[in-house]
C-alpha cells in the first residue's frame, strides 16, 4: 500500500517570494510521483511528474520538484510566486497498477 | 480537443435516494477512474474501468457501482445515499500503460445529500 503526507495544510506567502510545498510518501514498491493543482470549482490539473532519471523535474507555470529517494520526499518549489498561483496543491503517487493515492492537499495563498 | 466532461455539475439528493453521475473521457483515452473528494481532503480512489470491466476498486462499499460503455464513457451509481456521500466526484481518464504520465481530470460533480 502507498500513502502520501503533505506536511503543510496551508502556506501563506507574499507575491514574488519563493515557496516550497512539502510532500513525503511511503510505498513498498516503486512509484511514480505527481503534483496536481486545483483551482476553485475545477478539477485537478497535472503540474509535473517524476518517472525516473534526473531527480529534479520541471513542470508548468514555473514549478519544479525534487525527488529524494532516501528521504522519500517530493517537494514542490517555485522561485517567485504570483497571485494567480493561489490554489490547492496535491501530491500523489501511482504504481504500475494504475491507482493513484493523493495527499490531503496544501492550500497556497499568495498575498499582494 | 475536448478534455474530460462530467455531468451534471451540481446535484442535490435526499438521504436514501439513488444517483447517477456521468463522464466522457478525453478523446483517445479508454480508461476511466472515479474519485471522491470530500471537503478539505484529497481525492479518494473509488474504482477504475477499462474495456467495460472494473479493473481496480478502492475501499468503498457496494453501494458504489459503475459502468463503462463501448464508447468509453462511464457512469458512477450510488445507492441508498448517506449524508457522508456529499462530496465532489471526479472522473479521470488515461490509456493503459500511460498511468505513469498522469491522468486528465474533469471538473467534477458536486453532490450534496440532505
Amino acid at each position: 500500500a502507498q500513502s502520501v503526507t503533505q506536511l503543510d495544510s496551508q502556506v501563506p506567502v507574499f507575491e514574488e517570494a519563493p515557496v516550497e510545498l512539502r510532500c513525503n510518501y511511503s510505498s513498498s514498491v516503486s512509484v511514480y510521483l505527481f503534483w496536481y493543482v486545483q483551482y476553485p470549482n475545477q478539477g485537478l490539473q497535472l503540474l509535473l511528474k517524476y518517472l525516473s532519471g534526473s531527480t529534479l523535474v520541471k513542470g508548468i507555470n514555473g514549478f519544479e520538484a525534487e525527488f529524494n529517494k532516501s528521504q522519500t520526499s517530493f517537494h514542490l518549489r517555485k522561485p517567485s510566486v504570483h497571485i494567480s498561483d493561489t490554489a490547492e496543491y496535491f501530491c500523489a503517487v501511482s504504481t504500475n497498477a494504475g491507482k493513484s493515492t493523493f495527499g490531503d492537499g496544501t492550500t497556497l495563498t499568495v498575498k499582494p | 480537443d475536448a478534455g474530460v466532461t462530467q455531468s451534471p455539475t451540481h446535484l442535490i439528493k435526499t438521504r436514501g435516494q439513488q444517483v447517477t453521475l456521468r463522464c466522457s473521457p478525453k478523446s483517445g483515452h479508454d480508461t476511466v477512474s472515479w474519485y471522491q473528494q470530500a471537503l478539505g481532503q484529497g481525492p479518494q480512489f473509488i474504482f477504475q474501468y477499462y474495456e467495460e470491466e472494473e479493473r481496480q476498486r478502492g475501499n468503498f462499499p457496494d453501494r458504489f457501482s459503475g459502468h463503462q460503455f463501448p464508447n468509453y464513457s462511464s457512469e458512477l451509481n450510488v445507492n441508498a445515499l448517506l449524508l457522508g456521500d456529499s462530496a465532489l466526484y471526479l472522473c479521470a481518464s488515461t490509456n493503459p500503460g500511460r498511468e505513469r504520465y498522469g491522468y486528465t481530470f474533469g471538473s467534477g460533480t458536486r453532490l450534496t445529500v440532505v
